[in-house]
């Protein structure tokens, strides 16, 4: 039983076109993280979302919108994509109320590739 | 200077040997750390927490020295199922809770 999902693992697309990535968790938690990882594999965080708002966005250029319909799901969107743009891209969930001391579960990546 | 800095290795090392990893962080106000592990082309997954009196999990040992901002991980007796890249996580509170990786340090255990 998936914890969490993410839809498509892998996506090749031409630069200027518009796809989204799709993220589930099925863990009752209330907070959703995207992270974007580079050729060099630094995971770096894009945006969290605690119980559909946001609370972190991290330096990241405005072609990309996440957006949370619900507590467990947190969708990207990325407009006109870019070269730069090709990577993995990492859903995460955990439960806020743990704190600093949480523990973040990992979707299995979806790995866009710009051409 | 990075947030989170590790020596990205790689490590080889045979089975059955003893590998340490550092790492420091640049943020005195870090609250939280913890050793993440990342298999090739999967997601990562926690390793363990490091409470700052150490804390051992099996062969893995966590410490952490908030006076000189380092975390250590130790793995003693390495399989070969250790091979992996060990990420060093830290986590501050900017509002909300944000995390941050370290590059992570490649290990290779070899028979």
């Amino acid at each position: 039983d998936t914890a969490v999902s993410q839809t498509p693992k892998y996506l090749v697309t031409q630069m200027g076109n518009d796809k989204s990535i799709k993220c589930e968790q099925n863990l009752g938690h209330d907070t959703m993280y995207w992270y974007k990882q580079d050729s060099k594999k630094f995971l770096k965080i894009m945006f969290s979302y605690n119980n559909k708002e946001l609370i972190i966005n991290e330096t990241v250029p405005n072609r990309f919108s996440p957006k949370s319909p619900d507590k467990a799901h947190l969708n990207l969107h990325i407009n006109s994509l870019e070269l730069g743009d090709s990577a993995v891209y990492f859903c995460a969930s955990s439960l806020s109320k743990s704190g600093p001391t949480y523990e973040q579960y990992f979707g299995p990546g979806t790995r866009l590739t710009v051409t | 200077r990075k947030e989170v800095e590790q020596d990205p290795g790689p490590f080889n090392v045979p089975e059955g040997a003893t590998v340490a990893f550092n790492c420091t962080y640049s943020n005195s106000a870090s609250q939280s750390f913890f050793w993440y592990r990342q298999d090739c082309r999967k997601e990562p997954k926690l390793l363990m927490s490091v409470y700052s009196s150490g804390n051992e999990d099996g062969r893995f040992t966590a410490q952490l020295n908030r006076a000189s901002q380092y975390i250590s991980l130790l793995i003693r007796d390495s399989k070969l199922s250790d091979s992996a890249t060990y990420l060093c996580v830290v986590t501050i509170n900017t509002g909300g809770f944000k995390t941050i990786f370290g590059a992570g340090t490649r290990l290779f255990v070899k028979a």
